[in-house]
C-alpha cells in the first residue's frame, strides 16, 4: 500500500541547533515528494518539493530535503534552527492516479530559546 | 497568479443546524479541488475530492456533502452539524492530473460545534 511516515509526531530543538525531521515513503508512490509547513489556524504552506533532476532540494526559509531512492527517505533539514520555524511539518506525496497526495501524520516543531 | 479563497475563517454553529462552507479558485481553469479536515491534534482527513463540475469523490463516509457548481467552485455543506463536525476545514486545489505540482491551500475555516 501506497504511505508516507514521518517518524516522531513532536520534535523539540533549541534556537541554533540542526532542525531534522524525518520522512520515509513508500517505494510504490510515484517520485514526486513535498514538504508542507502549517502555522497555526493557517493553511498549509509549500515548502520545498522533488520532482526530477538534482536529489537536494532547497525550500523557503533555509529548509533543504533530499530525495533518497536506495533509502526511500526524503527528511527535511535546516542547520540553525529560529524561533520563527516552530510549526508543524507535513510530508507528503502523489497516489498514482495523480489526483490526490497522501499526507504524513504531521510533525510538530518546537523551538527552546 | 491563481489565488484560492476560502470563507468564512471561523464559525461557532450550534448542534443540529446546517452548514456551508465555500471555496473558489482564481487565475486557473478546470482544476482539482479537494476539503479536507483536520480535528484537534491530528494530522489531515481527506474529506472530498473533484476533477470536474459535479464530480465528486468522497472519501469518508460521514455528515458531510460536498458539491461543484462551477469549475472553481467547490462547496462543504452539512444538513445538521455533530459535535465530532468540529475541526479545522482547509480546500485545496491543484492543477488536473499533475500530481508534480503538488497542492495550493486556502486559509483554512476553524469550525466549532457548540
Amino acid at each position: 500500500a501506497q504511505s508516507v511516515t514521518q517518524l516522531g509526531s513532536h520534535v523539540s530543538v533549541s534556537e541554533g541547533a540542526l532542525v531534522l525531521l524525518r520522512c520515509n515513503y513508500s517505494s510504490s508512490v510515484p517520485p514526486y515528494l513535498f514538504w508542507y509547513v502549517q502555522y497555526p489556524n493557517q493553511g498549509l504552506q509549500l515548502l520545498l518539493k522533488y520532482t526530477t533532476g538534482a536529489t537536494l532540494v532547497k525550500g523557503i526559509n533555509g529548509f533543504e530535503a533530499e530525495f533518497k531512492k536506495s533509502e526511500t527517505s526524503f527528511h527535511l533539514t535546516k542547520p540553525s534552527a529560529h524561533m520563527s520555524d516552530a510549526a508543524e511539518y507535513f510530508c507528503a506525496a502523489p497516489y498514482s492516479s495523480a489526483s490526490k497526495i497522501i499526507f504524513g501524520s504531521g510533525t510538530r516543531l518546537s523551538i527552546r530559546p | 497568479s491563481q489565488t484560492i479563497h476560502q470563507w468564512p475563517a471561523t464559525l461557532v454553529q450550534p448542534v443540529g443546524s446546517p452548514l456551508s462552507l465555500e471555496c473558489t479558485v482564481e487565475g486557473t481553469s478546470n482544476p482539482n479541488l479537494y476539503w479536507y479536515r483536520q480535528a484537534a491534534g491530528r494530522g489531515l482527513q481527506l474529506l472530498f475530492y473533484s476533477v470536474g463540475i459535479g464530480q465528486i469523490s468522497s472519501e469518508v463516509p460521514q455528515n458531510l456533502s460536498a458539491s461543484r457548481p462551477q469549475d472553481r467552485q467547490f462547496i462543504l455543506s452539512s444538513k445538521k452539524l455533530l459535535l465530532s463536525d468540529s475541526g479545522f476545514y482547509l480546500c485545496a486545489w491543484s492543477v488536473n492530473g499533475q500530481a508534480a505540482y503538488g497542492y495550493t491551500f486556502g486559509s483554512g475555516t476553524r469550525l466549532t460545534v457548540v
